[in-house]
Formats: C-alpha cells, structure tokens, sequence
C-alpha cells in the first residue's frame, strides 16, 4: 500500500532527552512536511522539504531539527530545547506543484514526563 | 496566504446532507480553497481542494462563490463515521513550491442519529 508510516504512534521520553521520530513516504512525493497539533487546535509547520538535502523552517521551528538524506525519509529531531515537547506531531507529503493536495500520516503522539 | 473563517461546530442528522461554510474574504486570484478533516487522534484526510469552478468527488461537493470569497464543502449524505474537525485552508498555488498549509481550528461536525 502507498502511504506515510510515522512511528511510533505514542512515545514517552524524560525532559532534558533528545528523541528523533520517523516519518517514511513511498508515494513518491518530493516534498515532505512536519506539523505540530496541540489540544483543541490547528497545525502549526515546523519544517518542511520540498527536495533531498534541503529543508526550510516553518513558524515553529526553534527547538526542533530535520535531515532529509532520502527522498521517502523525513525525521524530526525533538530537543531538549523545545520547551513543551508534548504534543501531536504529524507528517506529511506532497508533489510540488500548482493545486496539489498532501497526504498524511497517522501521527505520533509524544509525552515528555 | 489569506485568512479563512469557519463557525466552531455543526450538527448534521445522519442521512442529511452537510454544508459547511467558509469565509475566506481576502483571497487573491491565485489561491486555492482546500478542504481536509480529521477524525479524533488521526492524520488529516484531504477532501477536495478548487480554484474558481465547483468541485465534486466521491467524497463531497465544493461550491466557490463567483467572487471567490467564500464556499461551500457538503456532504450529501452524512453518516456517523463523518463526526470529525472539518478545515477550510486557502494556499497559494505557485509552480515549483511546497505545498505548505495553515490549519485554523476548523468546524467540529456532529453527525446524529
């Protein structure tokens, strides 16, 4: 099945720990995409790619940090510097182009105690 | 990209059809009106997405005002399994570009008995 596969789906990690979640496409898409979902609101961007070995940030980026090494791999890096890591983070992947639609993921939920 | 505004929440009886709005006042020519939704603890699921005609899938129907500045998603027939946050988003369509999306806090459908 063609699709985005983030895991894991819930994640625990002590404050102060770095933790790196995956999110893995093979729709073949060249630009990728992390947002951030807190209760009761929209997503926010944190980074986005739109090609390998480059990546921009979104409007919440400090605290966080990508790779993109492969076209169908897209990892976000939580810092101990993001100061309230808890949260919905999703991934998610597109063509570029005019009027093009992105697809998401199923979302890791992380929990920093 | 231009702001959207959508009412807080809806409810819909199940086998109605639901019609949700969006004002989106500041659109400029080039910008696309999209719709995804997401259902609790899930990955948004894209719906449809126009320019300037209306829009119809096997999904929904999108009706675009003829000054563009405000549609329409509907359901034509709304079952329980269509209970979710529903995002009207407005993006600019440019070749060559991410397509990066500003998720507001959307409409909250009930769909009842």
């Amino acid at each position: 099945d063609g699709g985005i596969t983030q895991s894991p789906k819930y994640l625990f990690r002590k404050e102060g720990q770095n933790v790196t979640l995956s999110c893995e496409q093979n729709l073949n898409h060249d630009a990728m995409y992390w947002y951030r979902q807190d209760p009761g609101q929209g997503l926010r961007l944190i980074y986005y790619s739109q090609i390998v070995n480059d990546f921009q940030k979104g409007d919440i980026a400090e605290g966080y940090s990508v790779s993109r090494e492969k076209k169908e791999s897209f990892p976000l890096t939580v810092t101990s510097a993001q100061k309230n890591p808890t949260a919905f983070y999703l991934c998610a992947s597109s063509i570029v182009g005019v009027g093009t639609e992105a697809f998401f993921g199923q979302g890791t939920r992380l929990t920093v105690v | 990209d231009a702001k959207t505004t959508q009412p807080p929440s809806m409810d819909c009886a199940e086998g109605r059809a639901a019609n949700l709005p969006c004002n989106h006042s500041t659109i400029s020519g080039n910008e696309y009106v999209y719709w995804y939704r997401q259902i609790h603890s899930q990955g948004p699921q894209y719906i449809i997405h126009g320019l300037k005609n209306n829009e119809t899938n096997e999904m929904a129907s999108l009706i675009i005002t003829e000054d563009r500045k405000s549609s329409t998603l509907i359901l034509p027939h709304a079952t329980l399994r269509d209970t979710a946050v529903y995002y009207c988003i407005v993006r600019v369509g440019i070749t060559g570009t991410a397509s990066k999306l500003t998720f507001g806090t959307g409409t909250r459908l009930q769909v009842t008995l």
